[in-house]
């Protein structure tokens, strides 16, 4: 099966500037994760969704961070205005359903975005 | 912050030896546990994962253990091989599903 695709691979803005990055899941998965991977560090998630609804989003900085997923399939992740401590690997990750067990989580290969 | 953390940032390791890297995690509610693998500009790959009711799984050349009384878990990899090199995650997943990661193991063989 295909993996979970994501686009673009590599971004680079100015600060102040908007940013958004696409995620195409595993077909049939209905649970779908993005995550923010600083340097050095394991990966935060920032929402999850539950086909199109939002599950959990505590972690998200909503003051500049938005995400959809409007027909439950395809993702969006965007940021706007960035700031440079949102430097970062942006992971989307889904499941067939919210306990994931087994391979259940699958991991795309990322947005890397660097603010200067 | 995060519930999830690594015993060692680092780990060396002869090329045919085995490898073994440590987690310890605080979350005692937490039923499920993953190890992942991430090599550079990649993301994480599944390894091989347990559940809370259990204390050891093996899987082809690695085998996870389990101690919940002092909320450790631990990966070893059998017969280390260049392909090992990599960072490696544990990552615990709360009873609200959300899955937590520690910050990682870097895992350097030596030829």
């Amino acid at each position: 099966e295909a993996g979970v695709a994501q686009s673009p691979r590599y971004k680079i803005i100015e600060k102040r500037q908007s940013v958004a990055f696409w995620c195409n899941p595993i077909s049939g998965h209905a649970t779908l994760y993005w995550y923010q991977q600083i340097l050095g560090q394991g990966p935060k998630l920032l929402i999850q969704f539950q086909n199109n609804g939002v599950v959990d989003d505590s972690q998200l900085p909503k003051d500049r961070f938005s995400a959809e997923r409007l027909k439950g399939v395809d993702s969006t992740l965007k940021i706007q205005p960035a700031k440079l401590e949102d430097s970062a690997v942006y992971l989307c990750a889904s499941s067939p359903n919210l306990s994931g067990r087994g391979y259940g989580y699958t991991f795309g290969s990322g947005t890397r975005l660097t603010v200067v | 912050g995060e519930s999830v953390g690594l015993h060692l940032p680092t780990l060396s390791v002869q090329e045919g030896d085995n490898s073994i890297i440590n987690c310890a995690y605080s979350n005692s509610a937490s039923d499920y546990f993953i190890w992942y693998k991430q090599e550079s500009g990649k993301g994480p790959q599944f390894i091989i994962d347990i559940r809370s009711n259990m204390d050891k799984r093996q899987g082809q050349r690695v085998t996870v253990l389990l101690n919940k009384t002092v909320k450790h878990l631990s990966l070893q990899i059998a017969a280390t091989q260049p392909g090992d090199s990599a960072v490696y995650f544990c990552a615990e997943r709360n009873n609200d599903y959300k899955l937590s990661f520690g910050a990682g193991t870097t895992v350097t063989v030596r030829a």
